[in-house]
């Protein structure tokens, strides 16, 4: 079974500030791992994924996560803060035979001016 | 290149109707899954079809049903809708079966039970 705990449904941080959205998974296999960002009233849009490698995982508009084994985290980051950040993540895993992604209940992220 | 289209957008059904969602995957796949995402919640996994078989299925009753066409496109239906199944339903696709491989989502469509 696999499973994803997003701490902290809503983050709210400045303009300019680090941007730091809490993602903690179960898996019993390797899992991979990947970030989604929902704006209002639309789809899902990929930030990143983990698969193999690089721990250190690079994705679009400056977001980054860090795959730590030890800790089952996935931890979303992005140094600086902009307005247009303002959105829903999810964090979702799926690892195995189980093809599909399970996600977590999302982090919704405000950007204050 | 076109990503996931989904219709329709939006559409309101009265409680005990049955509804019909259409999905056509990103140019390229031939894997489609749904979710269902309730307001407030993570999307939630539904089933997903391979050449043309369901190949796996989430905790969902068997009111909800697709099917997967040879040009790889999909519908979803619901049968018997209840007010809880009010929610916006992503269609998403990628390439084979590949638990890393890239999942594209649609736009959604949002169902109104009422």
């Amino acid at each position: 079974a696999q499973s994803v705990t997003q701490l902290g449904s809503h983050v709210s941080v400045s303009e300019g500030a680090l941007v730091l959205l809490r993602c903690n998974y179960s898996s019993s296999v390797p899992p991979y791992l990947f970030w989604y960002v929902q704006y209002p009233n639309q789809g899902l849009q990929l930030l990143l994924k983990y698969t193999t490698g690089a721990t250190l995982v690079k994705g679009i508009n400056g977001f980054e996560a860090e795959f730590k084994k030890s800790e089952t985290s996935f931890h979303l980051t992005k140094p600086s803060a902009h307005m247009s950040d303002a959105a829903e993540y999810f964090c979702a895993v799926s690892s195995g035979s189980a093809r599909q992604l399970t996600f977590g209940s999302g982090t919704q992220l405000t950007v204050l001016p | 290149d076109a990503g996931v289209t989904q219709s329709p957008t939006h559409l309101i059904k009265t409680r005990g109707q049955q509804v019909t969602l259409r999905c056509s995957p990103k140019s390229g796949h031939d894997t489609v899954s749904w979710y269902q995402q309730a307001l407030g919640q993570g999307p939630q996994f539904i089933f997903q079809y391979y050449e043309e078989e369901e190949r796996q299925r989430g905790n969902f009753p068997d009111r909800f049903s697709g099917h997967q066409f040879p040009n790889y496109s999909s519908e979803l239906n619901v049968n018997a809708l209840l007010l809880g199944d009010s929610a916006l339903y992503l269609c998403a696709s990628s390439q084979q079966l590949y638990s890393g491989n890239t999942i594209y989502f649609g736009e959604g469509s949002w169902l109104t039970v009422v």
